[in-house]
């Protein structure tokens, strides 16, 4: 079964600097998905990034980034120029591409505290 | 509608009564998800609906849980007898077929006493 370990229970980072949320997974799967959701106090989970197993390079939306490095099963979020409004709780998750299942799978969570 | 549609957003009910929870997908979306998420721990998987198949009921965590879909849109979670430990945020979510574009609701926040 796969598993997802979000070993940062908290996390903190000043204003407009540069933090990285650590993510590893395990699977003996090949072809899989990879998120990080954002949670903030309304609960509602939005997605920041997502990332295609297949792919090498890494995904990148704005500020957003992640390292993705598929051998060693890591998947890390780096928040650069961090923003008050990123403050949330952060998940990674994992979907199996193979279509048997589309379940999400999470990580436990880190929450991000930003500093002003 | 335009997002997914979560009630009550908050529900508190005594030990040993009764609950359901409602989820309104997305308009459209064949696929609808039931999470569970702790107070400290990730979201957990319930139960996953896709069209006319049967339900994906492997994360279900005991006989007390239920969920129905009807006409291939609104879901109930039913919770019956309900325990303390049931206390948790309940959320929904829908995606386009197996698509990986997946919409949460808001969740309903479960508190038993």
């Amino acid at each position: 079964a796969q598993t997802v370990t979000q070993s940062q229970p908290e996390m903190s980072v000043q204003e407009a600097e540069t933090v990285t949320l650590s993510c590893t997974y395990d699977t003996s799967e090949s072809d899989y998905y990879l998120f990080w959701y954002k949670q903030p106090p309304s609960r509602q989970m939005i997605l920041v990034i997502r990332q295609e197993a297949y792919k090498q390079q890494n995904a990148t939306e704005n500020r957003f980034s992640v390292n993705f490095q598929k051998a060693a099963k890591s998947f890390s979020l780096k928040i650069s120029d961090s923003q008050l409004g990123d403050a949330a709780m952060y998940f990674c998750a994992y979907r199996s591409a193979s279509g048997a299942t589309n379940k999400l799978i999470f990580g436990t969570g880190t929450l991000l505290a930003v500093q002003p | 509608g335009a997002g997914v549609s979560q009630s009550p957003s908050n529900k508190v009910t005594e030990k040993g009564k009764d609950v359901e929870l409602r989820c309104d997908p997305i308009s459209g979306h064949t696929a609808l998800y039931w999470y569970r998420q702790s107070l400290g721990q990730g979201l957990e998987f319930l139960i996953y609906f896709q069209g006319n198949s049967a339900p994906d009921k492997s994360g279900l965590p005991s006989d007390r849980f239920s969920a129905e879909r009807t006409g291939g849109s609104v879901s109930t979670l039913t919770i019956q007898r309900t325990q303390q430990e049931d206390s948790a945020v309940y959320l929904c979510a829908s995606s386009l077929g197996g698509g990986i574009g997946y919409t949460f609701g808001s969740g309903t926040r479960l508190t038993v006493v």
